[in-house]
Protein backbone atom coordinates (compact mmCIF):
# COMPACT_ATOMS: atom_id res chain seq x y z
CA UNK A 1 0.00 0.00 0.00
CA UNK A 2 1.09 3.66 -0.78
CA UNK A 3 -0.68 4.59 1.99
CA UNK A 4 -1.62 8.68 1.45
CA UNK A 5 0.34 10.83 -1.69
CA UNK A 6 0.23 14.15 -2.17
CA UNK A 7 1.29 15.75 -5.31
CA UNK A 8 2.68 17.91 -5.94
CA UNK A 9 5.86 18.24 -3.34
CA UNK A 10 6.83 21.89 -4.02
CA UNK A 11 5.10 24.53 -5.98
CA UNK A 12 5.22 28.01 -6.28
CA UNK A 13 2.22 30.40 -7.74
CA UNK A 14 2.07 34.03 -8.45
CA UNK A 15 -0.92 36.03 -6.49
CA UNK A 16 -4.06 35.08 -8.17
CA UNK A 17 -3.18 31.84 -10.10
CA UNK A 18 -5.09 28.99 -9.04
CA UNK A 19 -4.20 25.31 -8.62
CA UNK A 20 -5.13 22.26 -7.38
CA UNK A 21 -3.14 20.05 -4.81
CA UNK A 22 -3.68 16.05 -4.88
CA UNK A 23 -4.66 13.61 -2.48
CA UNK A 24 -5.22 9.82 -2.77
CA UNK A 25 -4.96 6.71 -0.60
CA UNK A 26 -5.19 3.20 -1.29
CA UNK A 27 -6.46 2.26 2.49
CA UNK A 28 -10.21 2.05 1.23
CA UNK A 29 -10.72 5.30 4.44
CA UNK A 30 -13.83 6.92 3.89
CA UNK A 31 -12.67 9.93 5.94
CA UNK A 32 -10.31 12.34 4.59
CA UNK A 33 -9.39 15.95 5.65
CA UNK A 34 -6.96 18.84 4.66
CA UNK A 35 -4.86 20.42 6.99
CA UNK A 36 -2.34 23.31 6.51
CA UNK A 37 0.27 24.21 8.98
CA UNK A 38 1.81 27.85 9.90
CA UNK A 39 5.02 27.91 12.30
CA UNK A 40 3.38 28.48 15.76
CA UNK A 41 0.18 27.87 14.42
CA UNK A 42 0.02 23.76 14.63
CA UNK A 43 -2.48 21.63 11.88
CA UNK A 44 -5.62 23.99 11.46
CA UNK A 45 -8.39 22.00 9.66
CA UNK A 46 -9.51 23.46 6.24
CA UNK A 47 -12.00 20.85 4.86
CA UNK A 48 -12.58 17.01 5.59
CA UNK A 49 -15.03 14.92 3.71
CA UNK A 50 -16.55 11.53 5.72
CA UNK A 51 -17.34 9.16 2.35
CA UNK A 52 -17.94 9.89 -1.25
CA UNK A 53 -20.45 12.91 -2.41
CA UNK A 54 -19.51 14.73 0.92
CA UNK A 55 -17.92 17.34 2.33
CA UNK A 56 -17.44 19.97 5.11
CA UNK A 57 -15.82 23.02 6.47
CA UNK A 58 -13.21 23.24 8.98
CA UNK A 59 -11.52 25.99 10.29
CA UNK A 60 -10.32 27.77 8.03
CA UNK A 61 -11.83 26.99 4.27
CA UNK A 62 -12.09 30.82 3.04
CA UNK A 63 -10.10 30.51 -0.69
CA UNK A 64 -10.28 26.97 -0.85
CA UNK A 65 -12.73 24.29 -2.17
CA UNK A 66 -13.12 20.66 -2.10
CA UNK A 67 -14.81 17.62 -4.09
CA UNK A 68 -15.15 14.06 -3.03
CA UNK A 69 -16.18 12.30 -6.04
CA UNK A 70 -14.61 8.89 -5.40
CA UNK A 71 -13.24 7.19 -2.13
CA UNK A 72 -9.52 7.33 -2.98
CA UNK A 73 -8.91 11.07 -3.95
CA UNK A 74 -9.60 14.37 -2.25
CA UNK A 75 -8.48 17.15 -4.16
CA UNK A 76 -7.86 20.95 -2.78
CA UNK A 77 -8.68 23.84 -5.03
CA UNK A 78 -7.24 27.18 -4.21
CA UNK A 79 -9.37 29.70 -6.25
CA UNK A 80 -7.00 32.85 -6.77
CA UNK A 81 -3.80 31.91 -5.23
CA UNK A 82 -2.72 34.69 -1.66
CA UNK A 83 0.16 35.26 0.40
CA UNK A 84 -1.61 34.58 2.93
CA UNK A 85 -2.23 30.96 1.75
CA UNK A 86 1.35 30.31 1.80
CA UNK A 87 1.81 27.16 4.20
CA UNK A 88 2.73 23.57 4.13
CA UNK A 89 -0.47 21.68 3.40
CA UNK A 90 -1.16 18.20 4.38
CA UNK A 91 -3.67 15.50 3.61
CA UNK A 92 -5.11 12.95 5.92
CA UNK A 93 -6.99 9.99 6.30
CA UNK A 94 -8.83 7.70 8.19
CA UNK A 95 -11.34 4.55 8.56
CA UNK A 96 -13.87 5.99 11.00
CA UNK A 97 -12.82 9.78 11.12
CA UNK A 98 -12.33 11.71 14.58
CA UNK A 99 -12.08 8.41 16.67
CA UNK A 100 -8.99 6.94 14.77
CA UNK A 101 -5.81 7.16 13.94
CA UNK A 102 -5.29 9.48 11.34
CA UNK A 103 -2.69 9.11 8.49
CA UNK A 104 -0.86 12.00 7.01
CA UNK A 105 0.72 11.93 3.63
CA UNK A 106 3.87 14.02 2.98
CA UNK A 107 2.63 17.53 2.76
CA UNK A 108 2.80 19.68 0.03
CA UNK A 109 4.89 23.07 0.10
CA UNK A 110 3.27 25.67 -1.25
CA UNK A 111 4.49 29.71 -1.67
CA UNK A 112 2.72 32.35 -3.01
CA UNK A 113 4.49 35.41 -4.29
CA UNK B 1 -15.40 26.54 17.71
CA UNK B 2 -13.60 24.10 20.18
CA UNK B 3 -9.95 25.43 21.06
CA UNK B 4 -7.02 23.01 22.46
CA UNK B 5 -4.35 24.98 24.67
CA UNK B 6 -1.03 23.12 24.25
CA UNK B 7 1.97 23.98 26.56
CA UNK B 8 4.52 24.64 26.50
CA UNK B 9 5.21 26.14 23.19
CA UNK B 10 8.93 24.88 23.53
CA UNK B 11 10.83 22.67 25.79
CA UNK B 12 15.08 22.24 25.55
CA UNK B 13 16.72 18.95 27.47
CA UNK B 14 19.49 17.65 28.27
CA UNK B 15 19.64 13.55 27.13
CA UNK B 16 18.48 11.67 30.07
CA UNK B 17 16.02 14.70 31.68
CA UNK B 18 12.13 13.72 31.66
CA UNK B 19 9.57 16.21 29.49
CA UNK B 20 6.07 16.93 29.51
CA UNK B 21 3.65 18.28 27.10
CA UNK B 22 -0.03 19.15 28.59
CA UNK B 23 -3.09 19.60 26.37
CA UNK B 24 -6.14 21.41 27.82
CA UNK B 25 -9.87 22.05 26.80
CA UNK B 26 -12.25 23.80 28.19
CA UNK B 27 -14.79 21.17 26.76
CA UNK B 28 -15.31 17.77 27.53
CA UNK B 29 -13.48 15.48 24.46
CA UNK B 30 -14.58 12.40 23.32
CA UNK B 31 -11.36 11.36 22.64
CA UNK B 32 -7.45 12.57 22.47
CA UNK B 33 -4.75 11.74 20.11
CA UNK B 34 -1.31 12.30 20.45
CA UNK B 35 1.19 12.83 17.42
CA UNK B 36 4.27 13.25 16.82
CA UNK B 37 6.54 14.92 13.57
CA UNK B 38 9.89 14.98 13.25
CA UNK B 39 11.68 18.47 11.67
CA UNK B 40 10.21 18.09 7.52
CA UNK B 41 8.09 15.17 8.28
CA UNK B 42 4.88 14.82 8.52
CA UNK B 43 2.95 13.94 11.63
CA UNK B 44 2.41 10.42 12.86
CA UNK B 45 0.16 8.59 15.28
CA UNK B 46 1.63 7.61 18.44
CA UNK B 47 -1.72 6.86 20.98
CA UNK B 48 -5.50 7.52 20.89
CA UNK B 49 -6.78 7.64 24.48
CA UNK B 50 -10.71 7.63 24.88
CA UNK B 51 -12.17 6.91 28.64
CA UNK B 52 -11.73 8.98 31.43
CA UNK B 53 -8.70 9.00 33.82
CA UNK B 54 -7.59 6.35 31.18
CA UNK B 55 -2.61 6.37 31.25
CA UNK B 56 -1.23 4.43 28.69
CA UNK B 57 2.29 3.45 28.51
CA UNK B 58 4.70 3.31 25.02
CA UNK B 59 8.02 2.49 26.84
CA UNK B 60 9.73 5.40 28.26
CA UNK B 61 5.95 7.61 26.78
CA UNK B 62 2.86 7.81 29.38
CA UNK B 63 0.00 9.59 27.62
CA UNK B 64 -2.88 10.25 30.31
CA UNK B 65 -7.12 11.54 29.74
CA UNK B 66 -8.57 13.66 32.67
CA UNK B 67 -10.79 12.42 34.64
CA UNK B 68 -13.13 14.92 33.62
CA UNK B 69 -12.16 14.39 29.80
CA UNK B 70 -10.66 18.11 29.27
CA UNK B 71 -7.29 17.44 29.75
CA UNK B 72 -4.52 15.32 28.59
CA UNK B 73 -0.71 14.58 28.92
CA UNK B 74 2.32 13.06 27.29
CA UNK B 75 5.57 12.40 29.55
CA UNK B 76 9.24 11.18 28.45
CA UNK B 77 11.09 9.18 30.35
CA UNK B 78 15.37 9.90 29.93
CA UNK B 79 14.81 11.42 26.66
CA UNK B 80 17.06 10.80 24.03
CA UNK B 81 17.92 12.31 20.74
CA UNK B 82 15.42 9.85 19.16
CA UNK B 83 12.53 11.79 21.13
CA UNK B 84 13.83 15.10 19.19
CA UNK B 85 10.65 16.41 17.15
CA UNK B 86 7.17 18.40 17.52
CA UNK B 87 4.25 16.68 19.71
CA UNK B 88 0.52 17.34 18.80
CA UNK B 89 -2.53 16.53 20.85
CA UNK B 90 -5.93 16.01 18.82
CA UNK B 91 -8.86 16.55 20.59
CA UNK B 92 -12.30 14.80 19.41
CA UNK B 93 -15.77 16.73 20.08
CA UNK B 94 -19.08 16.37 19.65
CA UNK B 95 -18.50 16.94 15.26
CA UNK B 96 -16.90 14.65 13.04
CA UNK B 97 -13.75 17.22 13.26
CA UNK B 98 -10.41 16.57 15.18
CA UNK B 99 -8.80 19.89 16.76
CA UNK B 100 -5.33 19.83 16.95
CA UNK B 101 -2.95 21.90 19.57
CA UNK B 102 -0.32 24.24 18.38
CA UNK B 103 2.54 21.43 19.52
CA UNK B 104 5.57 21.40 21.68
CA UNK B 105 8.78 21.55 20.00
CA UNK B 106 11.19 19.17 21.83
CA UNK B 107 14.61 19.70 21.58
CA UNK B 108 17.55 17.54 23.18
CA UNK B 109 20.91 18.60 23.91
CA UNK B 110 23.30 15.27 23.71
Amino acid sequence: NAGVTQTPKFQVLKTGQSMTLQCAQDMNHEYMSWYRQDPGMGLRLIHYSVGAGITDQGEVPNGYNVSRSTTEDFPLRLLSAAPSQTSVYFCASSYKGRLDEQFFGPGTRLTVL
Amino acid sequence: GQQVMQIPQYQHVQEGEDFTTYCNSSTTLSNIQWYKQRPGGHPVFLIQLVKSGEVKKQKRLTFQFGEAKKNSSLHITATQTTDVGTYFCAAGGSNYKLTFGKGTLLTVNP
